[in-house]
């Protein structure tokens, strides 16, 4: 089946500092991968769209600049939390496209200090 | 019981019984349904899904209720397992194939 594997599971970064999450579809293409963030408690909130050999598509409110979305290939997206802040701590998840269905990857705690 | 709060709403039940989770939807013109499950820590399993040309669909113990004129979804879960407890999302196809979520409802369930 459509397996994703998203890296690193856990990161703890300083404040300032910029940390880069992979999310790589590793049987299948994906020409579409999602990137969500969640807060604890709380439901997956659609970050953007990331599209291959294309700019990602963001959505309302979430800032572009600060993370920022990289899909180079069928096969890998990265997201790169730039400047990081305590705030952006949470809980990132990616997940891929491939017609008829989505697979999630397993998320990223991403903890800035 | 279930419950709403600051906190996701539960619902507890007694292993054994049948679960209900229930979600409401925003978009109309929304026509595919996913529901997940949600381990501590771990990205959203794949549970059942559903086209909106449908208004239900079963699965091994599980079964998924549309009902279009209110924008409504539920997720039946028999003979509720301890293994079964995690939080239950259910997601809509929004358009260009994204994936919108619900809220979420977490699922108790005691021996």
């Amino acid at each position: 089946g459509a397996v994703v594997s998203q890296h690193p599971s856990r990161v703890i970064c300083k404040s300032g500092t910029s940390v880069k999450i992979e999310c790589r579809s590793l049987d299948f293409q994906a020409t579409t991968m999602f990137w969500y963030r969640q807060f604890p408690k709380k439901s997956l909130m659609l970050m953007a769209t990331s599209n291959e050999g294309s700019k990602a598509t963001y959505e309302q409110g979430v800032e572009k600049d600060k993370f920022l979305i990289n899909h180079a290939s069928l096969t890998l997206s990265t997201l790169t939390v730039t400047s990081a802040h305590p705030e952006d701590s949470s809980f990132y998840i990616c997940s891929a496209w491939k017609g008829g269905g989505y697979t999630f990857g397993s998320g990223t705690r991403l903890t800035v200090v | 019981g279930e419950s709403v709060g600051l906190h996701l709403p539960t619902l507890s039940v007694q292993e054994g019984d049948n679960s209900i989770i229930n979600c409401a939807y925003s978009n109309s013109a929304s026509d595919y349904f996913i529901w997940y499950k949600q381990e501590s820590g771990k990205g959203p399993q794949f549970i059942i899904d559903i086209r909106s040309n449908m208004d239900k669909r079963q699965g091994q113990r599980v079964t998924v209720l549309l009902n279009k004129t209110v924008k409504h979804l539920s997720l039946q879960i028999a003979a509720t397992q301890p293994g079964d407890s995690a939080v239950y999302f259910c997601a809509e196809n929004g358009g260009y194939n994204k994936l919108i979520f619900g809220a979420g409802t977490r699922l108790a369930v005691h021996p």
